[in-house]
């Protein structure tokens, strides 16, 4: 079975500091590798996944996410945090070689508060 | 593009009642579509994935009978919500796969927020 932990219910940052929001993940083969961002009462947009090749990966709106297999995390990164970032964000993890989309499976969420 | 909506985005009924949402692509052919629960500051809860023109796959606890789900074309699912009662007020979210991409692509809808009273 897969899983996906996000330790924090919430997080608070300055505007203007950087940000890290965590994510682990427990698959039994490579992970495919998301986040989403939800704000109130909308649906989720995609920022950013890891497939494969290079740990580091660049996504929308400034984020970036790293794949660290021997921690089995997956953090989003923001170098300089915006009152706009203020949402939920949700990690999410597929086991690649499950060959589908319904084996999809999503964080409990992180709300991030960027405070002016 | 790649922009998914859902109808309504806000329902209020009486207990006993059915409840229909939509859920549409409208401008790519999605080959299949999810639809997700989601309670108050909680996650979302896959329901069930339907495929254009077959019946669709429900997670385990979901209830069918409860939950119909039509995909009459490969631009719209439907959700309706049989026999509606309070404790199936939540956050109904739909996403699409577009035809032709890799199976982790899935753009979300906004959202459909029924209240049973």
């Amino acid at each position: 079975a897969q899983s996906v932990a996000q330790p924090e219910d919430q997080v608070n940052v300055a505007e203007g500091n950087p940000l890290t929001v965590k994510c682990t993940y427990s698959v039994s083969g490579n992970p495919y590798l998301f986040w989403y961002v939800q704000y109130p009462n909308r649906g989720l947009q995609f920022l950013l996944k890891y497939i494969t090749g290079d740990n580091l990966v660049k996504g929308s709106y400034g984020f970036e996410a790293e794949f660290n297999k021997s921690q089995t995390s997956f953090h989003l990164k923001k170098p300089s945090a915006l009152v706009s970032d203020s949402a939920l964000y949700f990690c999410a993890v597929r086991d690649a070689s499950s060959g589908s989309a319904r084996q999809l499976t999503f964080g409990s969420g992180t709300q991030l508060t960027v405070l002016p | 593009g790649a922009v998914v909506s859902q109808h309504p985005s806000r329902v209020i009924c009486k207990s006993g009642t059915s409840v229909k949402i939509e859920c549409r692509s409208l401008d790519f052919q999605a080959t299949t579509m999810f639809w997700y629960r989601q309670f108050p500051k909680q996650s979302l809860m896959l329901m069930a994935t339907s495929n254009e023109g077959s019946k669709a796959t429900y997670e385990q606890g979901v209830e069918k009978d409860k939950f119909l789900i039509n995909h009459a074309s490969l631009t719209l699912s439907t959700l309706t919500v049989t026999s509606a009662h309070p404790e199936d007020s939540s956050f109904y979210i739909c996403s699409a796969q577009p035809r032709g991409t890799p199976t982790d692509t899935q753009y979300f809808g906004p959202g459909t927020r029924l209240t049973v009273l």
